[in-house]
């Protein structure tokens, strides 16, 4: 798992509601990637970083938002759930010119 | 637009039956072609890089190859432990984000 723990692994939530995912690597790699999955869809990116405080916006980024203030810790933000958020949230760290991924958070919004 | 298709989206197999796994590209410059394995409700899992058209990469029974426009996942004499979604990914040489396939759902029958 390339040293990346995300937590929590499942969470229901509520409509309108805040909800944070955590993404936490042990190796001190510069990028760090929140992807959600979806059937028919695959992989969409929807924020990534290149250092501490240095974030970026990817392919489906409306409705999230990341924070990066340490190298190890990189938060994905839903300001307020809706159900088209429900999905499974993977993390992903760059080493060289791989990625490598954590084990993924299941989020239902009801 | 950086774009990657893959094909078939599902493939059955009987045990030893070889085939092989298409991955089609669009990217203005490419950095690195990814192959992943994914089993269900887990996180991506690292195969492959390819960098240039022409360079091959083999671990057990898949084989992975790269043309300018595609790339392929032969698998050799599969086995039921090889059944999982197969994923496809490209980098471009302009960033540090990765673009990927929908997946190739593989199964293997005994």
């Amino acid at each position: 798992d390339a040293g990346i723990t995300q937590s929590p692994r499942h969470k229901v939530t509520e409509t309108g509601t805040p909800v944070t995912l955590r993404c936490h690597q042990t190796e001190n790699h510069r990028y760090m990637y929140w992807y959600r999955q979806d059937p028919g869809h695959g992989l969409r990116l929807i924020h990534y970083s290149y250092g501490v405080k240095d974030t970026d916006k990817g392919e489906v980024s409306d409705g999230y938002s990341v924070s990066r203030s340490k190298t190890e810790d990189f938060l994905l933000t839903l300001e307020s759930a809706t159900s088209s958020q429900t999905s499974v949230y993977f993390c992903a760290i760059s080493v060289g010119t791989e990625a490598f991924f954590g084990q993924g958070t299941r989020l239902t919004v009801v | 637009e950086d774009q990657v298709t893959q094909s078939p989206e599902a493939l059955r197999l009987q045990e030893g039956e070889s085939s092989s796994l298409n991955c089609s590209y669009t990217v203005s410059g490419l950095r690195g072609l990814f192959w992943y394995r994914q089993d269900p409700g887990k996180g991506p899992e690292f195969l492959f890089t390819l960098y240039s058209a022409g360079e091959e990469k083999e671990k057990e029974r898949l084989k992975a190859t790269l043309t300018k426009k595609e790339s392929f996942l032969h698998i050799t004499a599969p086995k039921p432990e090889d059944s999982a979604t197969y994923l496809c990914a490209v980098q471009p040489n302009t960033g540090n984000q990765f673009y990927f396939g929908t997946g190739t759902s593989l199964t293997v029958i005994p």
